[in-house]
């Protein structure tokens, strides 16, 4: 069975900083990985993916991530942070051993950024 | 492309009487959908899988009878509340994969549902 932690339940970063977003994971096969930001009352907007290849994938609104295997690990990244990345993100996980099984879902991490 | 619609995005209803919400794949062909469940400021809570032309596998402790799982076509999934109660007031978040590259989810924008 395929899980994914987040361990921050809130990041706060100043506009124009950095941010760091971060996610592990456990499967039993090869993980599809995924990033997904949510605004309030809002279903959730894809930002990027990694499913082979390059460790560095690159997604929307200037968001990166990187998939480390040896940390089992997959952080969301973006150079400098804007007000409107504020939002709750939510990092999930997939088996590919499994075809057609769902993705399972971080607890999300809400990022606030301050002007 | 990729974009799923959901369908109302909120809903009041009595309690006792049902809510029917759709979900639909507008720009492609869907085999599988998912049929999420969220709390205030909660992740998702996968409820059920639904399969085109079949019935939906149900998440453990989630009641097949009160939530009726309709997938009959390959742009469209329902989800039916049936006797909602106000302990059925919710978020409710449909996804859908694309039957040919089958990778990431593309989301709804979401149900809010309360029961009174």
């Amino acid at each position: 069975a395929q899980s994914v932690a987040q361990p921050e339940d809130q990041v706060n970063v100043a506009e124009g900083n950095p941010l760091t977003v971060k996610c592990t994971y456990s499967v039993s096969g090869n993980p599809y990985l995924f990033w997904y930001v949510q605004y309030p009352n809002r279903g959730l907007q894809f930002l990027l993916k990694y499913i082979t290849g390059d460790n560095l994938v690159k997604g929307s609104y200037g968001f990166e991530a990187e998939f480390n295997k040896s940390q089992t690990s997959f952080h969301l990244k973006k150079p400098s942070a804007l007000v409107s990345d504020s939002a709750l993100y939510f990092c999930a996980v997939r088996d590919i051993q499994y075809n057609n099984n769902d993705m399972r879902f971080g607890a999300g991490t809400r990022l606030t950024v301050k002007p | 492309g990729a974009v799923v619609s959901q369908h109302p995005s909120w809903v009041i209803c009595k309690s006792g009487t049902s809510v029917k919400i759709e979900c639909r794949s507008l720009d492609f062909q869907a085999t599988t959908m998912f049929w999420y469940r969220q709390f205030p400021k909660q992740s998702l809570m996968l409820m059920a899988t639904s399969n085109e032309g079949s019935k939906a596998t149900y998440e453990q402790g989630v009641e097949k009878d009160k939530f009726l799982i309709n997938h009959a076509s390959l742009t469209l999934s329902t989800l039916t509340v049936t006797s909602a109660h106000p302990e059925d007031s919710s978020f409710y978040i449909c996804s859908a994969r694309d039957r040919v590259w089958n990778t990431e989810a593309f989301f709804g924008q979401g149900t809010r549902l309360t029961v009174v």
